[in-house]
Formats: structure tokens, C-alpha cells, sequence
């Protein structure tokens, strides 16, 4: 079955750092979406990504998908405390299907 | 608007115990999901209903069941609780367009426990 890879598993940062998390799959993606997650709570939606070398920024996050969309990356920039939390990129493989696929997650923390 | 709601939110269990997990959107979205989590696996699907009166198997379907029992309400079986099914349970929904499947929208989850 198609997997999603994430990279780093876990992110330590001194606030005020850049980041940069990955999420990697061997085949095209139709739909990527990031999510962020609290410890203990449900997840939370961040952006969409749809088209190839599609980019989306929301306040100090952007997220980017590569033209052949098997690649994503989150960028964070100017860390802060409220940024700490699990990062997982979840993904359509196959078009028009409804089997969702996740990445196992990055955790994220921000030293102040 | 509350968007995906949970019930319970905790739940310890026997093996051999049956329990049924709620939930419900108001979103009036014509997909619902259910997952689990567990450390270092991420989110598996479960079970989804891609619109009210059809389910379909997801990844780990074996030991539960589903119910759509309205394009609100997902409901999540387990008949005999095995020590494997200790996880964290979550709903989602969402909505689509044609092929486009779009963002999913998550509950806070179910903790369950089975000793």
C-alpha cells in the first residue's frame, strides 16, 4: 500500500528559528493536506494543496507541493511556543478515492 | 456550528466487552471516517462511509462495525473488545467535488482502553 514518509520524526527549536518538515511519497498525490495536532486532542486543518508547485501561506506557514506532486514541505518561520504540536501530512493516493493516507507525524518542539 | 462531536471521550473496557462509539457533524458533509491511532503508525482508516447509506472497509476493518445511521450520525462497533484495540479513535468528515476530495474536518477522539 502507498505510504507517506515524514521527515524529521521530531524537531527541536529555539523560538525565533526557521523550520522546514517533509512529507514524501514514490507516487503522485491527488490532494495533500496538513494538519497539526495537540497533544492529546484531535487534529486541526492547516492547508490543502491540489496542483503541482501549488504554494500556500497562512500567517508564518507555508506549505509547498513539487510539480510532479509527490513532495511536500511545511515551512515555518520565526518559530514561536504556540507552534509546538505534532505535524502530520495526510494525502489522497489514487484519484477519486476516499481512503485518506497519513504520515506518521513530525513533533515539534519550541524552546523560548 | 460544533463541527465533528465525540462520544465518549474516555472508555475503558474488558476483552470480550462490546461498546459503540458515537459521532456526529453538522456540517452537512456527505463523507464520514473512522480512524485510529496509535504510536508510531499514524492515523489508519478504519471504516467510511462516502455518503448516507453506504460504508466501505478502510485499512484495519477487522473487530469493528459500522453504522450510517443519517448523513449526521457514524457510528463505530466493537463487539468483543481485544487488548489490540487499545487506541485512539478518531471521526472526520468532509466534503467533495466530483473526484476532488476535500480537507478532512476531525473530532477530538476517543481514548479507549481495554485491559
Amino acid at each position: 500500500s502507498q505510504e507517506l514518509e515524514q521527515s524529521p520524526q521530531s524537531l527541536i527549536v529555539q523560538e525565533g528559528k526557521n523550520l522546514t518538515i517533509n512529507c514524501t511519497s514514490s507516487k503522485t498525490l491527488y490532494g495533500l493536506y496538513w494538519y497539526k495536532q495537540k497533544y492529546g486532542e484531535g487534529l486541526i486543518f492547516l492547508m490543502m494543496l491540489q496542483k503541482g508547485g501549488e504554494e500556500k501561506s497562512h500567517e508564518k506557514i507555508t506549505a509547498k507541493l513539487d510539480e510532479k506532486k509527490q513532495q511536500s514541505s511545511l515551512h515555518i518561520t520565526a518559530s514561536q511556543p504556540s507552534h509546538a504540536g505534532i505535524y502530520l501530512c495526510g494525502a489522497v493516493p489514487l484519484s477519486g478515492t476516499y481512503k485518506y493516507i497519513f504520515g506518521t507525524g513530525t513533533r515539534l518542539k519550541v524552546l523560548a | 456550528n460544533a463541527g465533528v462531536t465525540q462520544t465518549p471521550k474516555f472508555q475503558v473496557l474488558k476483552t470480550g466487552q462490546s461498546m459503540t462509539l458515537q459521532c456526529a457533524q453538522d456540517m452537512n458533509h456527505n463523507s464520514m471516517y473512522w480512524y485510529r491511532q496509535d504510536p508510531g503508525m499514524g492515523l489508519r482508516l478504519i471504516y467510511y462511509s462516502a455518503s448516507e447509506g453506504t460504508t466501505d472497509k478502510g485499512e484495519v476493518p477487522n473487530g469493528y462495525n459500522v453504522s450510517r445511521l443519517n448523513k449526521r450520525e457514524f457510528s463505530l462497533r466493537l463487539e468483543s473488545a481485544a487488548p489490540s484495540q487499545t487506541s485512539v479513535y478518531f471521526c472526520a468528515s468532509s466534503e467533495h467535488v466530483g473526484t476532488v476530495r476535500g480537507e478532512q474536518f476531525f473530532g477530538p477522539g476517543t481514548r479507549l482502553t481495554v485491559l
